[in-house]
């Protein structure tokens, strides 16, 4: 089965900074997507960014990219420029790319902005 | 695209009484998916449907609790003799096909008094 691993429950950034979210994972498959969601108070989930196993190169959304290390099992996320509004819980999320799979989330991360 | 749509936002009931709780999810998504949050933790499975088809059911899906979508639209998800241990948010989600994110609603939140 595969795991996602958060470890970092809390992280804290300086509005207009950059902070970086760590995320592992395990799995035996060579085939996989790996996903951030966000998701503020308001409790819905957003998609953040997405990034295909088979991709080398790294996703980027705005102010919004990942470092993905398939070898060493590592999805991190970065936010340049954090506003005020990227306050929230940040989960990583693993798919498997085989048909009818379901989303695993890892614990979460919770980032405060400050002023 | 009116997103995925759960009713009720809240629910308070008391231990042992029977709950329901429903999902539309966004038109043209065959896929639907319920999950379980509890506080500061990640969402975790319960359940998918491919159309009408419960495809797949968590271990965490005790025999008190049963999911539908008989017409492969909406979805309900009813939890039997409510225990204090189901006080939880409820998440809902769907998806076009295999691959795709998932678009998530607002959740049910349940508490069990």
């Amino acid at each position: 089965a595969q795991t996602v691993t958060q470890s970092q429950p809390e992280m804290s950034v300086q509005e207009a900074e950059t902070v970086t979210l760590s995320c592992t994972y395990d799995t035996s498959e060579s085939d996989y997507y790996l996903f951030w969601y966000k998701q503020p108070p308001s409790r819905q989930m957003i998609l953040v960014i997405r990034q295909e196993a088979y991709k080398q190169q790294n996703a980027t959304e705005n102010r919004f990219s990942v470092n993905f290390q398939k070898a060493a099992k590592s999805f991190s996320l970065k936010i340049s420029d954090s506003q005020l509004g990227d306050a929230a819980m940040y989960f990583c999320a693993y798919r498997s790319a085989m048909t009818n799979s379901k989303l695993t989330f890892g614990k979460g991360i919770t980032l405060s902005v400050r002023p | 695209d009116t997103g995925v749509s759960q009713n009720p936002r809240h629910k308070i009931t008391k231990r042992g009484q029977n709950v329901t709780f429903r999902c539309d999810p966004i038109s043209e998504h065959n896929r639907l998916y319920w999950y379980r949050q509890t506080l500061g933790q990640g969402p975790e499975f319960l359940t998918y449907f491919q159309n009408e088809a419960q495809l797949e059911k968590s271990r965490l899906l005790s025999d008190r609790f049963s999911a539908e979508r008989p017409k492969g639209s909406f979805s309900t998800l009813e939890i039997q003799r409510t225990e204090q241990g189901d006080s939880a948010m409820y998440l809902c989600a769907s998806s076009p096909r295999d691959a795709t994110p998932l678009h998530f609603g607002n959740g049910t939140r349940l508490t069990v008094t």
